[in-house]
């Protein structure tokens, strides 16, 4: 079955960048999402489709897939940007949808 | 405006089964796709499977395969997902989650339903 892998905690300061990796088989040939999660509360896409943003989401954050990695980009990170962000991809040769483990930022 | 709302939180005990709905609005219901997702205590997001509102089709993770049954009714635009032979490690919060395509992102979730399995 297809793997994604991310680190479990990421820091950093308010106003700086957070990189968020999601590593994966030639996941630069697949559609990736990326869901920040808080505690408590539903799920929310911030990226699909490797970098693009959904109505509402800030500039801020942005994404990129290449290779065997994409990344989460938050810039200039706030301490609302702190909660878990999840990758997802569809694995059409096993017919799942995959979640990464998760990685939780944490602002400093 | 889309509105996915869950049934509230439930108590089993291992062995017995728990069916959670998710009741659909503000939009076309035969035209997206609903996944359910499951996220246990301090734990990660996983996928349990879909199902094809307009055709009622589904396609189920392995891991589930066998003990979860996903249904809809289209006369009250809800879904249903029921989980068989439940355990402990099947404490989680359970959402439904709707997407436009099997490869599509999920646009909106469910509030969640937390099931809880004690003896």
């Amino acid at each position: 079955s297809y793997v994604l892998t991310q680190p479990p905690s990421v820091s950093v300061a308010p106003g700086q960048t957070a990189r968020i990796t999601c590593g994966g088989n030639s996941i630069g040939s697949k559609g990736v999402h990326w869901y920040q999660v808080r505690p408590g509360q539903a799920p929310v896409v911030v990226v699909y489709d490797d970098d693009d943003r959904p109505s509402g989401i800030p500039e801020r954050f942005s994404g990129s897939n290449s290779g065997h990695t994409a990344t989460l980009t938050i810039s200039r990170v706030e301490a609302g940007d702190e909660a878990a962000y999840y990758c997802q991809v569809w694995d059409s040769s096993g017919h799942e949808v995959v979640f990464g483990g998760g990685t939780k930022v944490t602002v400093l | 405006q889309v509105q996915l709302v869950q049934s509230g939180a439930e108590v089993k005990k291992p062995g017995a089964s728990v069916k959670v709905s998710c009741r659909a609005s503000g939009y076309t219901f035969t035209d997206y796709y609903m996944h359910w997702v499951r996220q246990a205590p301090g734990q990660g997001l996983e996928w349990m499977g879909w199902i094809n509102p307009n055709s009622g089709g589904t396609n189920y993770a392995k891991k589930f395969q066998g003990r979860v049954t996903m249904t809809r009714d289209t006369s009250v635009t809800t879904l249903y997902m029921e989980l068989n032979r439940l355990a402990s490690d099947d404490t989680a919060v359970y959402f439904c989650a709707r997407a436009v395509g099997i490869p599509a992102q999920s646009d909106y979730w469910g509030q969640g339903t937390l099931v809880t399995v004690s003896s």
